[in-house]
């Protein structure tokens, strides 16, 4: 089974801090997103990435950047948090058009 | 651009009883078409997907759904509903002939009475 492992299940942080989310799949697949879960919204894509330091915006990038420097990991960055990134965020490993995702990551900015 | 409707944002159904999830697509093309559960607290799981060929698939724990193109719609049944289906419900739709990019609807709250 594909496993794709998202370091933390719950966080909470500071307005203004610089905060990391990681990602691990382990099936060698090329292709990771991230996606951002609010309710009435469904899951929107932030960035994706189909390479090693390679990536791509996805629907709304604002307030984030990411990092590929391993094909087996891809990192969420928000460079300074806001209240309005309170949200569930999902990464997913994509290989022949199936998603497998992590668990989620719920992020609480305070 | 392509998008994904999931008209009913709930849904309660009795334990037994038959379950259908609405899906419709607006697309240039008939996408590859997806649907996955959420269970409380965890990811996405992939119940089924189209990709061509026959209009009905078959996916995991009982479910299957039919591809209409005349409808633009991929809606999700299953004949006996169980508690432990009560769960979020998501369609996505990926670009034809395979691309990665996968488009979501914003989800159908599933709940089961006993």
């Amino acid at each position: 089974d594909v496993k794709v492992t998202q370091s933390s299940r719950y966080l909470v942080k500071r307005t203004g801090e610089k905060v990391f989310l990681e990602c691990v799949q382990d099936m060698d697949h090329e292709n990771m997103f991230w996606y951002r879960q609010d309710p009435g919204l469904g899951l929107r894509l932030i960035y994706f990435s189909y390479d090693v330091k390679m990536k791509e915006k996805g629907d709304i990038p604002e307030g984030y950047s990411v990092s590929r420097e391993k094909k087996e990991r891809f990192s969420l960055i928000l460079e300074s948090a806001s209240t309005n990134q309170t949200s569930m965020y999902l990464c997913a490993s994509i290989y022949g058009s199936e998603a497998f995702f992590g668990q989620g990551t719920r992020l609480t900015v305070v | 651009a392509q998008s994904v409707t999931q008209p009913d944002i709930h849904i309660t159904v009795s334990e037994g009883a038959s379950l259908e999830l609405r899906c419709n697509y607006s697309y240039g093309a008939t996408p590859y078409l997806f649907w996955y559960v959420q269970s409380p607290g965890q990811g996405l799981q992939l119940l089924l997907k189209y990709f061509s060929g026959d209009t009905l698939v078959q996916g995991i724990k009982g479910f299957e759904a039919e591809f209409k193109r005349s409808q633009s719609s991929f809606n999700l049944r299953k004949p006996s509903v169980h508690w432990s289906d009560a769960a979020e419900y998501f369609c996505a739709v990926a670009p034809p002939g395979g691309g990665n990019k996968l488009t979501f609807g914003t989800g159908t709250q599933l709940k089961v009475e006993l």
